[in-house]
C-alpha cells in the first residue's frame, strides 16, 4: 500500500495563476482532508470530505476549492494563487467507524506564489 | 473542543526517557487525548491516543491524571529519529472528525 500520495511535490506559481493539488489514498478511506502549514505555525484544516460527494468548509477555506473526485481521490484546486497561500499543503485520509482518530497523511506539496 | 497547552520546546538526551506534558483542563467526559507527531518536512504521523487509562504501544506511553485535566507523552529511550514536533489533541473518539492542531512541543534530543 502507497498510503496517502500526494502530486506534485513542489510548485512555484506566479501570483493570478491556477493549479490543482493531487491526493489519492488507497486505503479504502471514507474520509479525506486537507491541511496547510505555514512556517512555524500548526496545521490549518482547509476544507474536508466525510464521505465520498459530500465536501465541507475547515478553517480556512477561501481562496480554494475541492472536489471529491471518487473515493480515493480529493483535489485542492486554487483558482487564482495569492503570495497568502505559499504553504506546505498536506492532504490526510480517515477511516469512518473508527473507534479512533488516526489520521494518515500524505508528504504534502510545498507550494511558493510569488 | 478542549483547548490545549503545551510547552514550546523540550530537550532530551538520547537513551533517557523524553515527558512531554500536556494541559487540557477543559476536557470534557468523552473527549479522547490524541498525539501526533511531525518530523522535520513529513507529514503528521499518529502516536497514541487514551481516555482515562494510561496506555502503551509500541511507540510510547500516554499518562493521564485522575482528573484527565492533563497528560504526558513518555518516550521511554528517545533516540536522534524522535526529534520531531510534538501535538496533543483533544478529540470526541465517535463521529466524523477534524483534528484541530494548535504549535505543538518541539522535542530536541542530542547525542
Amino acid at each position: 500500500n502507497a498510503g496517502v500520495t500526494q502530486t506534485p511535490k513542489f510548485q512555484v506559481l506566479k501570483t493570478g495563476q491556477s493549479m490543482t493539488l493531487q491526493c489519492a489514498q488507497d486505503m479504502n478511506h471514507n474520509s479525506m482532508y486537507w491541511y496547510r502549514q505555514d512556517p512555524g505555525m500548526g496545521l490549518r484544516l482547509i476544507y474536508y470530505s466525510a464521505s465520498e460527494g459530500t465536501t465541507d468548509k475547515g478553517e480556512v477555506p477561501n481562496g480554494y476549492n475541492v472536489s471529491r473526485l471518487n473515493k480515493r481521490e480529493f483535489s485542492l484546486r486554487l483558482e487564482s494563487a495569492a503570495p497568502s497561500q505559499t504553504s506546505v499543503y498536506f492532504c490526510a485520509s480517515r477511516a469512518s467507524g473508527s473507534s479512533y482518530n488516526e489520521q494518515f497523511f500524505g508528504p504534502g506539496t510545498r507550494l511558493t506564489v510569488l | 473542543d478542549a483547548k490545549t497547552t503545551q510547552p514550546p520546546s523540550m530537550d532530551c538526551a538520547e537513551g533517557r526517557a523524553a515527558n512531554l506534558p500536556c494541559n487540557h483542563s477543559t476536557i470534557s467526559g468523552n473527549e479522547y487525548v490524541y498525539w501526533y507527531r511531525q518530523i522535520h518536512s513529513q507529514g503528521p504521523q499518529y502516536i497514541i491516543h487514551g481516555l482515562k487509562n494510561n496506555e502503551t504501544n509500541e511507540m510510547a506511553s500516554l499518562i493521564i491524571t485522575e482528573d484527565r485535566k492533563s497528560s504526558t507523552l513518555i518516550l521511554p529511550h528517545a533516540t536522534l529519529r524522535d526529534t520531531a514536533v510534538y501535538y496533543c489533541i483533544v478529540r470526541v473518539a465517535l463521529g466524523f472528525q477534524k483534528l484541530v492542531f494548535g504549535t505543538g512541543t518541539r522535542l530536541l534530543v542530542s547525542p
